[in-house]
């Protein structure tokens, strides 16, 4: 079955500055890879996601990358504010297939003012 | 409207007692999934309901678990006996559609089994 690594387990840095959080799948069927947040007291909420035909998306001040050939995804946080502390996911899954989310270990992002 | 909704946010048990976790997921979702997240470690899928069937329940850790859907609606997750390695963050997700598109996550359930 499909295993997601994700790192680092902890991230911290200085607000302004830019945070990678890196992820690779073992599934070379997987084609769905959201990232979530997950906010202290709270659920993860998808923050952005990106299908196996796309190489790279934005929104905003996040990004997501897929290298296909190499299985792994990034997220990039730019300008980062303290607001984006959290612990983020990084998932993936076979979407014509139904599969169930297979969720990496999580990163907890810390961002320092 | 109202989000994923999940009964309690924290329960404390013995060993060898039970405990039912309730998810009520948003409205019209026929998609319900239970995962569990033990310190530190992934978010591990446990199952997956579509309306009252269960459609994967491979992520099931064993016979101790048991979770219903009756009717379609809410769910439930009984553990019986809880046993120490069941304590962890129980989440309930739903979703519109099959085959992908975003998880709509409750706050969870804290299970801690002493």
């Amino acid at each position: 079955g499909e295993n997601v690594e994700q790192h680092p387990s902890t991230l911290s840095v200085q607000e302004g500055d830019s945070a990678v959080i890196k992820c690779t799948y073992s599934d070379s069927a997987s084609n769905y890879f959201p990232w979530y947040k997950q906010e202290l007291g709270k659920g993860p909420q998808l923050i952005i996601d990106i299908r196996s035909n796309v190489g790279e998306k934005k929104d905003q001040r996040i990004a997501v990358t897929l290298n296909k050939t190499a299985k792994h995804f990034s997220l990039h946080i730019t300008e980062t504010q303290p607001e984006d502390s959290a612990v983020y996911f990084c998932a993936a899954s076979i979407s014509q297939a139904g599969t169930a989310l297979i969720f990496g270990k999580g990163t907890t992002l810390s961002v320092s003012s | 409207e109202a989000g994923v909704t999940q009964f309690p946010s924290h329960s404390v048990i013995e060993k060898g007692q039970t405990v039912t976790l309730r998810c009520d997921p948003i409205s019209g979702h026929d998609n319900l999934y239970w995962y569990r997240r033990v310190m530190g470690k992934e978010i591990k899928f446990l199952l997956h309901f579509v309306k009252e069937s269960k459609q994967d329940e491979s992520g099931m850790p064993n016979n101790r678990f048991l979770a219903e859907r009756t009717g379609g609606t809410y769910s439930t997750l009984k553990v019986q006996p809880a046993e120490l390695e069941d304590s962890g963050v129980y989440f309930c997700a739903s979703s519109l559609y099959l085959s992908t598109g975003e998880l709509f996550f409750g706050e969870g359930s804290r299970l801690t089994v002493l």
